[in-house]
């Protein structure tokens, strides 16, 4: 089963637009963390923002925030104010285990954002 | 300070011919990682380093795909020989010790088999 589902493999918005791309995740760990990651035609992964399994509240880093649903297990990204430079893969990921455990990334099949003017 | 720097940018190989990539992570990191992102896929995890010891290397093709990481620091990742499906980017990943939450990616290198 895929531990990592992205169900968009495109979105297209316009400028100055909000935008959600959905990930849905499955583990049977209770210590895990999701994070999103950008990737722009030049291959660089960039990371954007990270949600720990145990935090309380969504995470949010300046236009990014991130709707955590844990009894649904999605960890959606939400993009405000859409800017010409967000066209870019996003690829959602998921590391199982205690943060300090050093486990590799699991990551979903992405989901290329369209930005228009 | 500096990121995680590879090497090369981008590679053009026939198949059955060897190829070796070069990661140096960031200073101070004490984990490293090597993932192959298939075109239109996302990156999977080919091995993972602790220090100089190897975390996991499950998904590694260990008939063909070879990794060190000398000293701890800079590492290698060698395939020989080639095939056509290796054609992929290499990304190699750093994290430093005890935030592996962290992980800072360089800029891959682009294999192509032909």
């Amino acid at each position: 089963a895929q531990k990592i589902t992205q169900t968009q493999p495109g979105m297209f918005v316009q400028e100055k637009e909000a935008v959600t791309l959905d990930c849905t995740y499955d583990t049977s760990d209770p210590s895990y963390g999701l994070f999103w990651y950008k990737q722009p035609s030049s291959g660089e992964m960039i990371f954007l923002i990270y949600q720990g399994s145990y935090d309380q509240q969504n995470a949010t880093e300046g236009r990014y925030s991130l709707n955590f649903q844990k009894a649904r297990k999605s960890a959606n990204l939400v993009i405000s104010a859409s800017q010409l430079g967000d066209s870019a893969m996003y690829f959602c990921a998921m590391r199982e285990g205690l943060a300090q455990a050093g486990t590799a990334l699991i990551f979903g099949k992405g989901t290329t954002l369209s930005v228009s003017s | 300070e500096a990121g995680v720097a590879q090497s090369p940018r981008y590679k053009i190989i026939e198949k059955r011919q060897s190829v070796a990539f070069w990661c140096n992570p960031i200073s101070g990191h004490a984990t490293l990682y090597w993932y192959q992102q298939i075109l239109g896929q996302g990156p999977k995890l080919l091995i993972q380093f602790q220090n100089n010891g190897v975390v996991d290397d499950s998904q590694l093709p260990k008939d063909r795909f070879s990794a060190e990481r000398l000293k701890g620091v800079d590492s290698t990742l060698k395939i020989q020989p080639a095939k056509l499906e290796d054609s992929a980017v290499y990304l190699c990943a750093s994290s430093p010790r005890g935030r592996a939450y962290e992980q800072y990616f360089g800029p891959g290198t682009r294999l192509t088999v032909t």
